[in-house]
């Protein structure tokens, strides 16, 4: 199975203030079609994951333009610009390129 | 507006069996491939299972393998997830997800709770 290795795994943030959460895949993750399958899914407390960021990079309709993803073949970044407190939560990360897909292992994201 | 509602969790003993539901709405159900993932108490996501969307292929992790059975229903726009030999591992929230046509899951429910203990 893909490894999928997310890192940090706490993030304390001002309000305000820009993050950023990595992610490192044991295998690159281009598909066959040229495509890479690499998704952001937020998680606040008690609810379940909604999706950010998919193909590495293309933005949910639903979410703020401060979210942004970046990266190629194994190595990935999710940036969040200007953390606002609805910001609080797990990220996780994920591969849809390998069966099984995979995730990292969450960031839990705070405010100091 | 698309809706996932998972039902069938509950407690069971070590080596029981339980068959969770996910009823779909708000879109062509049988226009999309389904999946299982679960998330154990305080833990990370894990997918666990995947269907196609006519039901011909079928996907599990290893240690799911001839214990689960994914399956789905077109004509009642509902997925199926059957659950036996259940252990203490399988614990978790269960979530079904849609896959959309990009290697993502689009849309989540809100989860059903899987307690496994004697």
């Amino acid at each position: 199975d893909v490894v999928v290795t997310q890192s940090p795994r706490s993030l304390p943030v001002t309000l305000g203030q820009s993050a950023s959460i990595s992610c490192r895949s044991s295998q690159p993750l281009v598909f066959s079609d040229g495509n890479t399958y690499f998704n952001w899914f937020q998680q606040r407390p008690g609810q379940s994951p909604r999706r950010l960021i998919y193909e590495v990079s293309k933005r949910d309709s639903g979410a703020p333009d401060r979210f942004s993803g970046s990266g190629s073949d194994t190595d990935f970044t999710l940036q969040i610009s200007r953390v606002e407190a609805e910001d609080v939560g797990v990220y996780y990360c994920m591969q849809g390129t390998h069966w099984p897909w995979t995730f990292g292992q969450g960031t839990k994201v705070e405010i100091k | 507006e698309v809706h996932l509602v998972e039902s069938g969790g509950g407690l069971v003993q070590p080596g029981g069996s339980l068959r969770l539901s996910c009823a779909a709405s708000g879109f062509t159900f049988s226009s999309f491939p389904m999946h299982w993932v679960r998330q154990a108490p305080g833990k990370g996501l894990e997918s666990v299972s995947a269907i196609s969307a006519y039901g011909g292929n079928t996907y599990y992790i290893d240690s799911v393998k001839g214990r689960f059975t994914i399956s789905r229903d077109n004509s009642k726009n509902t997925l199926y997830l059957q659950m036996g030999s259940l252990r203490v591992e399988d614990m978790a929230v269960y979530y079904c997800m849609r896959e959309a046509p990009n290697g993502s899951g689009d849309y989540w429910g809100q989860g059903t709770l899987v307690t496994v203990s004697s």
